[in-house]
């Protein structure tokens, strides 16, 4: 099936610090998404990217749509100890259906103070 | 808002024993997706609707059974559960069509383990 390369798979970084994770893929999205999905929860979308080479802010959070259309990073500047959690990156292939996401593995963020 | 609603949270089956967890959406979405996460390997699209009476499979759909009667529900059926089916399970409903209707809501999930 179809991969998405996520990573790197997790970070332990220092509160006040930037932090970036970038997907890449095989084929070609026409959507990435970012998603956060906290200990016993599920995924809430952060930011959504539909063109080559957007680049989207929300707060904190930047991601950018990849010009090639296969790649997106997710950069969170000056962290703080709420951005923990795992960060997955989601895809749209072109001929897939909006129900029909792929998910990277995940980064798992940790904040210390 | 209730948005996307799983029962139950917690489940433990027998090898073998039939289960269905329920999901409901209230956004009046076209498209219902269930996915299971396993560690270390991302969220991976079990079976998906694109509108009431009309389901189709994903990436793992084998032990799984679907039905869309309505647009709010979309249960998901284990006949015979095994322990490879030990995971957790999440239910989501997108709008559809292009663009922002892309965008899908998660529900909080249902954490299975099959003894």
């Amino acid at each position: 099936g179809q991969q998405l390369n996520q990573s790197p798979q997790s970070m332990f970084i220092q509160e006040g610090e930037d932090v970036s994770m970038n997907c890449t893929s095989s084929s070609i999205f026409n959507t990435w998404l970012w998603y956060k999905q906290d200990p016993g929860e599920g995924p809430v979308l952060l930011i959504a990217l539909y063109k080559a080479g957007e680049l989207t802010s929300n707060g904190r959070l930047t991601a950018q749509f990849g010009i090639t259309r296969k790649d997106s990073f997710l950069n969170i500047s000056a962290s703080i100890p709420s951005d923990v959690g795992i960060y997955f990156c989601a895809g749209q292939l072109r001929t897939g259906t909006a129900s029909k996401l792929t998910f990277g593995t995940g980064t798992r963020l940790q904040v210390t103070l | 808002n209730a948005g996307v609603t799983q029962t139950p949270k917690f489940q433990v089956l027998k090898t073998g024993q039939s289960m269905t967890l329920q999901c409901a959406q209230d956004m009046n979405h076209e498209y219902m997706s269930w996915y299971r996460q396993d560690p270390g390997m991302g969220l991976r699209l079990i079976h998906y609707s694109v509108g009431a009476g009309i389901t189709d499979q994903g990436e793992v759909p084998n032990g799984y059974n679907v039905s869309r009667s309505t647009t709010e529900d979309f249960p998901l059926r284990l006949l015979s559960a095994a322990p490879s089916q030990t995971s957790v399970y999440f239910c989501a409903s997108s709008r559809g069509s292009r663009g922002s209707g892309n965008i899908q809501y998660f529900g909080a999930g249902t954490r299975l383990s099959v003894l």
